[in-house]
């Protein structure tokens, strides 16, 4: 157990709806990162904050965003989905940032139907 | 072309054998090299974490990293059927980024 949460852990909803994934990280843990992993593509990285701050984008699409809140759980918002949304969606926490080992929670799974 | 190539596999090996897995990268001002293990449906793991050229121990897992070659590897001695496993290649890039390799899945048969 990596001591980082995630919930739901599967979700499955229509083309063009709107969904939150949720994220706890390790105590004490400053940084959340936010990443997708699919088949074809990989595990890419979307997103990370440090302490409430937004630090770096990957390839995160406009119609995604994310946040992190004063207590450092932070939630990924995903809207207008498409089927290749479909995927697993993994958040990361770290002490500090870069260079800082990742530990990653059990990952949401979104079906797109 | 993405910044760290990794072969999917999938590889097989008989139990007790060494698996050998590598990747390559593009940048060489990259410095810190890991290698994560992920279970079918589970968040990665983190196996070995090196910031240099050269080769770092840690029970059954050896990660070598050549700079000049831009290529890191990791050996798993006297494999077990519980190492069965997708095992990813990452590195941080100059912005702090982690990059993934595409990841190779392992199986190892008794």
């Amino acid at each position: 157990d990596s001591g980082v949460t995630q919930t739901p852990k599967h979700l499955i909803t229509a083309t063009g709806q709107r969904v939150t994934l949720r994220c706890s990280p390790r105590s004490g843990d400053l940084s959340v990162y936010w990443y997708q992993q699919s088949l074809d593509q990989g595990l890419q990285f979307l997103i990370h904050y440090y302490n409430g701050e937004e630090r770096a984008k990957g390839n995160i699409l406009e119609r995604f965003s994310a946040q992190q809140f004063p207590d450092l759980h932070s939630e990924l918002n995903l809207s207008s989905l498409e089927l290749g949304d479909s995927a697993l969606y993994f958040c990361a926490s770290s002490g500090s940032g870069v260079g800082d080992e990742q530990f990653f929670g059990p990952g949401t799974r979104l079906t797109v139907l | 072309q993405k910044e760290v190539e990794q072969d999917p596999g999938p590889l097989s090996v008989p139990e007790g054998a060494i698996v050998s897995l590598n990747c390559t990268y593009s940048n060489s001002a990259f410095q810190y090299f890991m290698w994560y293990r992920q279970y079918s449906r589970k968040g990665p793991e983190l196996l070995m974490y090196t910031y240099s050229s050269g080769n770092k121990e840690d029970g059954r897992f050896t990660a070598q990293v050549d700079k000049s070659s831009k290529y890191i590897s990791l050996f798993i001695r006297d494999s077990q059927p519980s190492d069965s496993a997708t095992y990813l290649c990452a590195i941080f890039d100059s912005w702090g980024k982690l990059q993934f390799g595409a990841g190779t899945q392992v199986v190892v048969t008794p």
